[in-house]
Order: structure tokens, then sequence, then C-alpha cells
């Protein structure tokens, strides 16, 4: 069964730091990207960061640009978020995601097909 | 890249015909999926390249447009169709989503 489970979530004090854990089992983990997508309670979803197969490519949104950093290891089917210097505003429930390349009509996409469950992080004082 | 989403919640019965519009900022050709999500639940898939069913989604489900202007149909709402609907846009970093449209019950 494809699956992603996300761990290492938790309350941490402004400021601090957390390592977020995706863990992926029944398929080919270094032949898709991946992504973590996080969801403020009642919010809607907000894009974090992504890593291409090979690791060789990250990508961040503006907002985490220079704190988080995204990373995987292919030989353990894991991927990874380093969450520093946090602040209240990243208090979230941390999904990662997998992005499937899909072919269509001569144009690649690369929609989030599988979803992990989610990780929360609390940051308050 | 900004994408507004409208409305951004409505109210419908079993068996009707919904209709949920997503607007980019600009031009993304068709670089737009759909999410369905229910509470405490993650997204899940629906439809990509704006009209692409994704694989084991019903057919009542489909996807329109090219450019600006997207619409997601639920041609029938069945029960388990309530819940937030988010579009996002796929060609390139950062992926933006909509901020949903939340469909409930009647």
């Amino acid at each position: 069964e494809v699956q992603l489970l996300e761990s290492g979530g938790g309350l941490v004090q402004p400021g601090g730091s957390l390592r977020l854990s995706c863990a992926a089992s029944g398929f080919t983990f270094s032949k898709y990207a991946m992504t973590w997508i996080r969801q403020a309670p009642g919010e809607g979803l907000e894009w974090v960061s992504a890593i291409s197969g090979s690791g060789a490519a990250t990508y961040y949104a503006d907002s985490v640009k220079g704190r988080f950093t995204i990373s995987r290891d292919n030989s353990k089917n894991t991927l990874s978020l380093q969450v520093n210097s946090l602040r209240a505003e990243d208090t979230a429930l941390y999904y990662c995601a997998r992005g499937d390349v899909r072919l269509r009509s001569g144009y690649y996409y690369i929609p989030f097909d599988i979803w992990g469950q989610g990780t929360m992080i609390t940051v308050s004082s | 890249i900004q994408l507004t989403q409208s409305p951004s919640s409505l109210s419908a019965s079993v068996g009707d015909r919904v209709t949920i519009t997503c607007r980019a900022s600009q031009g993304i050709s068709s670089y737009l999926a759909w999410y369905q999500q229910k509470p405490g639940k993650a997204p899940k898939l629906l439809i990509y390249a704006a009209s692409t069913l994704q694989s084991g989604v019903p057919s009542r489900f489909s996807g329109s447009g090219s450019g600006t202007d997207f619409t997601l149909t639920i041609s029938s709402l069945q029960p388990e169709d309530f819940a937030t609907y988010y579009c996002q846009y796929l060609k390139s970093y950062p992926l933006t989503f909509g901020p949903g449209t939340k469909v409930d019950i009647k």
C-alpha cells in the first residue's frame, strides 16, 4: 500500500526548532518529487516546500525561506523538514505529499496524489 | 500567481448540481488541480490539468477552464461530497492554493 507517515511535530516555544519526518512506503521513493504543505487551525492549505526526486533541487515559500530546510534520504525512503526560528504563525498541521508527474496533451503536470495524515506543530510560550 | 475561489461557502442539497469557480491572477494555461478535504482528513486529489479526473474519482466530478478562469462541477451532489474544495496552481513554485470553498448541507 502506498503510504506516507509524518512524525516529529510537537509544542515548541517561539524561536525553537523541530525536525519533521515523513516515512514513505509502497512506491519507489526516489522517483518522486516530494512536498510539505501546512494548514493552520481552521484555515486553508499553504504550500511550504518541495524537493526533487534526487534531492538536487529544493524550493521554499517566501514565508519560510531561510528558516526551513527540506531534505530527503532516498536510501531510507524518508523526507525531512528542519524548521528553525519558529513563530506563532508557523502553528499548523504539516502534511507531506507526493508529486506525481503526469503527461497530458504534451504537457507535464505534477499534482499531489498521495498525502500523509499530518503532524502538528504548535508554537507557543 | 494568486488564486481566488467563489463562493467561499455554499449550502446545497443532495442531488443538486454544484459549481465552484477558481480564478488566477494571470493566465496559467491548464496548470490547475482541484482537491477535496473532509474534516480531520488529508486533502484528496480530484482533478489535474484543469479537467483530467484522477483515477478512482467519481465521474460526477468534472473540471473545465483554461487561462484564468476554472470551474469544478459536481453534477449530482452526494452525501459524501460535503467537504471543502481547493484549487491549486501547478506550473511553478510557489504552488499556490486557493482559499477554499466549503460545501455544506442545506
